[in-house]
């Protein structure tokens, strides 16, 4: 069965730092592109990140480039995201997402429960 | 990027009812498209890929169709539990924006 598990969120003070974990099992993991989505509270989704199967390739929403930073270990099966700089706007639920390709076009198959980062004094 | 327009941002309906929600993008992607449906405090779940796909698991009664710039999600007889919020996406490029979101909402 897949299963990610999103874990490190709580609460932090604007201009801190937080690292999110997702631990990834029931699949092969080296062998799929990840990605990061979030939604603050009361809205719509946002795509944050995207990384390679490989971690070669990474893409960035303009919001977080810069501050956000995604890798991966796939000897450990695991997924992060280290949030630098954070804004009150970076409150959300985020939320791991696997890739799937199918001719060429990536959606996301299977998510995470979601972990609540809150940025505030 | 590519910007994506949901209509209607809402809408009521009743059990049996055919819905239909419409997701336009800023430029042509192809069949680059696709369907979530987030219910309150859970993580979205995958509908349509590729414009026209239906995922595995996903009940028959949902379809999708479209390409280039204009995509349609329709439910044929609206279920109980089809009651959420639904979500469009592009994957055409980065970054893979979605739609700001359908809540359909028992009438």
């Amino acid at each position: 069965e897949v299963q990610l598990v999103e874990s490190g969120g709580g609460l932090v003070q604007p201009g801190g730092s937080l690292r999110l974990s997702c631990a990834a099992s029931g699949f092969p993991f080296s062998s799929y592109k990840m990605n990061w989505v979030r939604q603050a509270p009361g809205k719509g989704l946002e795509w944050v990140s995207h990384i390679s199967s490989g971690g070669s390739n990474i893409y960035y929403a303009d919001s977080v480039k810069g501050r956000f930073t995604i890798s991966r270990d796939n000897a450990k099966n695991s997924l992060y995201l280290q949030m630098n700089s954070l804004r009150a706007e970076d409150t959300a639920v985020y939320y791991c997402a696997r890739v799937r390709v199918d001719r060429g076009v990536d959606y996301f198959d299977y998510w995470g429960q979601g972990s609540l980062v809150t940025v505030s004094s | 990027d590519i910007q994506m327009t949901q209509s209607p941002s809402s809408l009521s309906a009743s059990v049996g009812d055919r819905v239909t929600i419409t997701c336009r993008a800023s430029q042509s992607m192809s069949s680059y498209l696709n369907w979530y449906q987030q219910k309150p405090g859970k993580a979205p779940k995958l509908l349509i890929y590729a414009a026209s796909s239906l995922q595995s698991g996903v009940p028959s009664r949902f379809s999708g169709s479209g390409s280039g710039t204009d995509f349609t999600l329709t439910i044929s007889s609206l279920q109980p539990e089809d009651f959420a919020t639904y979500y469009c996406q592009q994957s055409y490029s980065t970054p893979h924006t979605f739609g700001g979101g359908t809540r359909v909402e028992i009438k």
